[in-house]
């Protein structure tokens, strides 16, 4: 059984470009939740997916989205880099219509913003 | 802001039981407590969640008092692996707005031979 698998791992980039990070949920979960993670921090919620459509948002500026496909898998976008988006990026999945249905989550990319 | 409190940090001796406290006061009804745990450079891990009743599972086991303000997880017999941060986080049982957790600080559990 599957867990959550987060794409690349590790990635490098430099102020003012873009990047697209990439998520594949658990088997048999409907639902993608991102989250950032700076140094020392917990994590801090951006958006979560449910039927292609952004259900919740988080404090996070426009330059952050997201889209789902319709086999569930989801990807996140971050437009005009900032050396601050430097961070551990963590997805997340669950089932939705189990409403105490736990969070599984990736084990992150690693964003470096130089 | 998170809707818990915890120690920012603990030890336990590696074969002991190692019992995480949190603070919930302002837990609503429909709130259930949840407990995750992150290793150094990976996402956080799923350990165990409950509404009101005491609940385990093979990880561990979760005490709940019965006003729901506070709880305790309990790892039985802790090991070097145990080492980790951990947190305590309520979230409302609702259909498809589950996905929002807010994290604390966490506990950084040091387990030591």
């Amino acid at each position: 059984d599957a867990g959550v698998t987060q794409s690349p791992t590790h990635l490098i980039k430099t102020r003012g470009q873009q990047v697209t990070l990439r998520c594949s949920p658990k088997s048999g979960h409907d639902t993608v939740s991102w989250y950032q993670q700076a140094l020392g921090q917990g994590p801090q919620f951006i958006f979560q997916y449910y039927e292609e459509e952004e259900r919740q948002r988080g404090n996070f500026p426009d330059r952050f989205s997201g889209h789902q496909f319709p086999n569930y898998s989801s990807e996140l976008n971050v437009n005009a880099l900032l050396l601050g988006d430097s961070a551990l990026y963590l997805c997340a999945s669950s089932l939705a219509r189990q409403g105490n249905s736990p969070l599984h989550f990736g084990n992150g990319t690693r964003l470096t913003v130089t | 802001d998170a809707k818990t409190t915890q120690p920012p940090s603990m030890d336990c001796a590696e074969g002991r039981a190692a019992n995480l406290p949190c603070n919930h006061s302002t837990i609503s009804g429909n709130e259930y407590v949840y407990w995750y745990r992150q290793i150094h450079s990976q996402g956080p891990q799923y350990i165990i969640h409950g509404l009101k009743n005491n609940e385990t599972n093979e990880m561990a086991s979760l005490i709940i008092t019965e006003d729901r303000k506070s709880s305790t997880l309990i790892l039985p017999h802790a090991t070097l692996r145990d080492t980790a941060v951990y947190y305590c986080i309520v979230r409302p049982a609702l259909y498809n707005q589950g996905g929002k957790l807010i994290f604390g600080q966490g506990t950084e559990l040091s387990v030591k031979p």
